[in-house]
C-alpha cells in the first residue's frame, strides 16, 4: 500500500492564481482531512470528510474548497491564492481513530 | 490563547534520560492524540487516548480527563527520539474536529 500520497511536493504560486492540491489514499478509509501548518505554529484543520459525498468545515476553511467524489480522493482547491496561504499542507486519512498523514505539500504564494 | 497548550516548547536531554511532555486543554474532548513529526516533516500518529494510560515500547501516554491534562513519557531516550511531539484533541466531542498544540521540540544528545 502506498498509504496517503500528496501532489505536488512543492509549488510556487502568484497572488490570485488557483491550484488544486491532490490527496489520494489506498487504505479504503472513510475519514479524510486537510491541515495546514504555518512555521512555528500548530496544525490547523481546514476541511474534513466522513465519506464520499460528505464534507465539513474545520477551523480555517476560508479561501479553500474541497470535494469528495470517491473514497480514495480528497482534493483541496485554492481559488485566489493569497500570501497568507503560504504554508505546508498535510492530508490525512483514518479508518476511525488513528490518522495516517501524507508527506505534505509546501506552498509558497508570492 | 491556544486551546491546547504544550510544555515545554523545547527540551534537550541526554541519551538515556526519562522525558516528560505535557499537554493541557481547555474544554471537554472526545479523545486526545499524540503525534510525532520527524525532522524531515513527516507526521506519525503515536497514541489515541480517551482515558487512562497506553504504552507502546518506550513510550507511555496518560490522560486525566478531570484535570484536562495528558502527559507523554519516553523512557531510556535515544537520539532517534529527536522530533517534534504534538498533542491534539477532538474538539467539543467531535473527534474529526481536531485542535493541535504548537508542539514540543525534543533533542536527545548522545
Amino acid at each position: 500500500n502506498a498509504g496517503v500520497t500528496q501532489t505536488p511536493k512543492f509549488r510556487i504560486l502568484k497572488i490570485g492564481q488557483s491550484m488544486t492540491l491532490q490527496c489520494t489514499q489506498d487504505m479504503n478509509h472513510n475519514y479524510m482531512y486537510w491541515y495546514r501548518q504555518d512555521p512555528g505554529m500548530g496544525l490547523k484543520l481546514i476541511y474534513y470528510s466522513v465519506g464520499a459525498g460528505i464534507t465539513d468545515k474545520g477551523e480555517v476553511p476560508n479561501g479553500y474548497n474541497v470535494s469528495r467524489s470517491t473514497t480514495e480522493d480528497f482534493p483541496l482547491r485554492l481559488e485566489l491564492a493569497a500570501p497568507s496561504q503560504t504554508s505546508v499542507y498535510f492530508c490525512a486519512s483514518s479508518p476511525r481513530e488513528t490518522q495516517y498523514f501524507g508527506p505534505g505539500t509546501r506552498l509558497l504564494v508570492l | 490563547k491556544n486551546e491546547v497548550e504544550q510544555s515545554p516548547q523545547n527540551l534537550t536531554a541526554q541519551e538515556g534520560e526519562f522525558i516528560t511532555i505535557n499537554c493541557s486543554y481547555s474544554v471537554g474532548i472526545s479523545a486526545l492524540h499524540w503525534l510525532q513529526q520527524h525532522p524531515g516533516g513527516g507526521i506519525v500518529s503515536l497514541f489515541m487516548l480517551s482515558s487512562g494510560k497506553k504504552k507502546h515500547g518506550r513510550l507511555i501516554a496518560t490522560i486525566n480527563i478531570q484535570e484536562k491534562h495528558s502527559s507523554l513519557h519516553i523512557t531510556a531516550s535515544h537520539p532517534r527520539d529527536s522530533a517534534v511531539y504534538i498533542c491534539a484533541v477532538g474538539w467539543g466531542g467531535n473527534n474529526n474536529d481536531m485542535r493541535f498544540g504548537a508542539g514540543t521540540r525534543l533533542t536527545v544528545k548522545p
